[in-house]
């Protein structure tokens, strides 16, 4: 059974750029949550998706990102125009139910920079 | 914001039992502690969470006090492996609550 994956591993691109960060959550799990982590910082909540809908988008910059979990396919987390600031790495978790904290599995993240 | 305060960073030695603190004095009733931990760079791995009693998994052993107030995560014999950011969180279960991590406290194990 395997984990949670994020692709790409490293995404580097120029400012004003557009990223796409990709999620497939684990086989069964419905859920899928993803944080951002700064350097040297603990990881922030962005947002909560089940399958087609948007649960929790507070922990979102309100501007330049968006994400969806569609039916069919992985979680994306896109960035339009990407500024220096967006740099970080993006983890994506996933778990099999609502509020099931002890069952977050994450992946091994997405590195972010722009150049 | 977190709701927990941990030390930002202690030291073990290999095949000592490392001893994690953390407070959460405004915990309410029905929230659990959890415990989390991210070895450098990559994403967060689950430990062990309980409620009110002592809880002991494979990885490790949750003490918490018996005002809630407080907590201490337990490494048996750590190991260099261990060597990771711990992260002390109280959360809800059910419904769709998220887990908020802190700033976390860095364990090194020394050999």
């Amino acid at each position: 059974n395997a984990g949670v994956m994020q692709n790409p591993r490293h995404l580097v691109r120029r400012r004003g750029q557009e990223a796409r960060l990709r999620c497939s959550p684990m086989k069964g799990h419905s859920h899928v949550y993803w944080y951002r982590q700064l350097p040297e910082e603990g990881l922030k909540f962005m947002v909560y998706l089940q399958k087609e809908n948007i649960i929790d988008e507070s922990g979102m910059p309100k501007e330049r990102f968006s994400a969806e979990f569609p039916k069919e396919g992985p979680s994306i987390l896109r960035i339009q125009q990407v500024v220096r600031g967006d740099s970080a790495a993006y983890f994506c978790a996933s778990s099999p139910a609502a509020g099931m904290n002890e069952k977050l599995f994450f992946g091994s993240g997405t590195q972010l920079s722009v150049l | 914001d977190a709701k927990t305060t941990q030390p930002p960073s202690m030291d073990c030695a290999e095949g000592r039992a490392a001893n994690l603190p953390c407070n959460h004095s405004t915990i309410s009733g029905n929230e659990y502690v959890y415990w989390y931990r991210q070895i450098h760079s990559q994403g967060p791995q689950y430990i062990i969470h309980g409620l009110k009693n002592n809880e002991t998994n494979e990885m490790a052993s949750l003490i918490i006090t018996e005002d809630r107030k407080s907590s201490t995560l337990i490494l048996p014999h750590a190991t260099l492996r261990d060597t990771a950011v711990y992260y002390c969180i109280v959360s809800y279960q059910g419904g769709s609550e998220k887990l908020v991590f802190g700033k976390g406290m860095k364990l090194t194990v020394n050999p």
